[in-house]
């Protein structure tokens, strides 16, 4: 069974500063995977999108990274910025076109002026 | 604007009276799902469903039903509401790609 894991489960850090946050996930075969944003009592806004076959992704200020064989994937935010203060969720979905997502509990992201 | 809406948006009921969540998308996705989400065990799949009356069970089905009568409908349906349902829900479609998730509904059983 499928099993994602965002660690920290919160993190503080001052504007302006490039941040790393991570999600690791059990079972490899996987068909894409996915980064999310939440704001408080709000929707999940999709982020980016990973397939299996590649290595990263950007928008913007925002890249992230697979690496499928060990189960890793990176969200690098440069150059932080108070109003990407949130909650980022890392989903994947399992091979074969599956249409599960396993999420992962999320990151609490603080971002202070 | 592309997008999906839930309603109720705030839900508050009692142990054992039915009750009827919507979910609407204007995108003419075919995918649809449920998901809820709690405190500690982050989202988790109720149901989702590939087309017009196909569905399937996620993760965590008991206690839901749904049906999916039209391609931009798919309500979620608590028949006898427990407390362990008290949950944040949320109702996602997609096609391929980047899938699409309505505001959410809070929803407390006593």
């Amino acid at each position: 069974k499928q099993e994602v894991t965002q660690i920290p489960a919160a993190l503080s850090v001052p504007e302006g500063e490039n941040l790393v946050l991570n999600c690791s996930f059990t079972d490899s075969a996987i068909y894409n995977l996915q980064w999310f944003r939440q704001d408080p009592g709000k929707g999940l806004t999709s982020l980016l999108l990973i397939q299996s076959s590649q290595r990263e992704q950007t928008s913007g200020r925002l890249n992230a990274s697979l690496d499928k064989s060990s189960g890793r994937s990176t969200l690098y935010i440069a150059a932080s910025q108070p109003g990407d203060s949130a909650t980022y969720l890392c989903a994947v979905r399992g091979d074969q076109g599956a249409q599960k997502l396993v999420f992962g509990q999320g990151t609490r992201l603080t971002i202070n002026p | 604007e592309a997008q999906v809406t839930q309603n109720p948006r705030y839900l508050i009921t009692v142990t054992g009276k039915k009750l009827t969540v919507t979910c609407s998308q204007n995108m003419n996705h075919e995918y649809m799902s449920w998901y809820r989400q709690d405190p500690g065990l982050g989202l988790r799949q109720i149901y989702y469903s590939m087309n017009v009356e196909v569905t399937d069970k996620g993760d965590v089905p008991e206690g839901y039903k749904v049906s999916r009568k039209e391609k931009r409908n798919f309500p979620l349906i608590l028949e006898s509401p427990s407390p362990n349902q008290t949950s944040l829900y949320f109702c996602a479609s997609w096609n391929v790609g980047k899938p699409y998730f309505g505001p959410g509904t809070r929803l407390t059983v006593t």
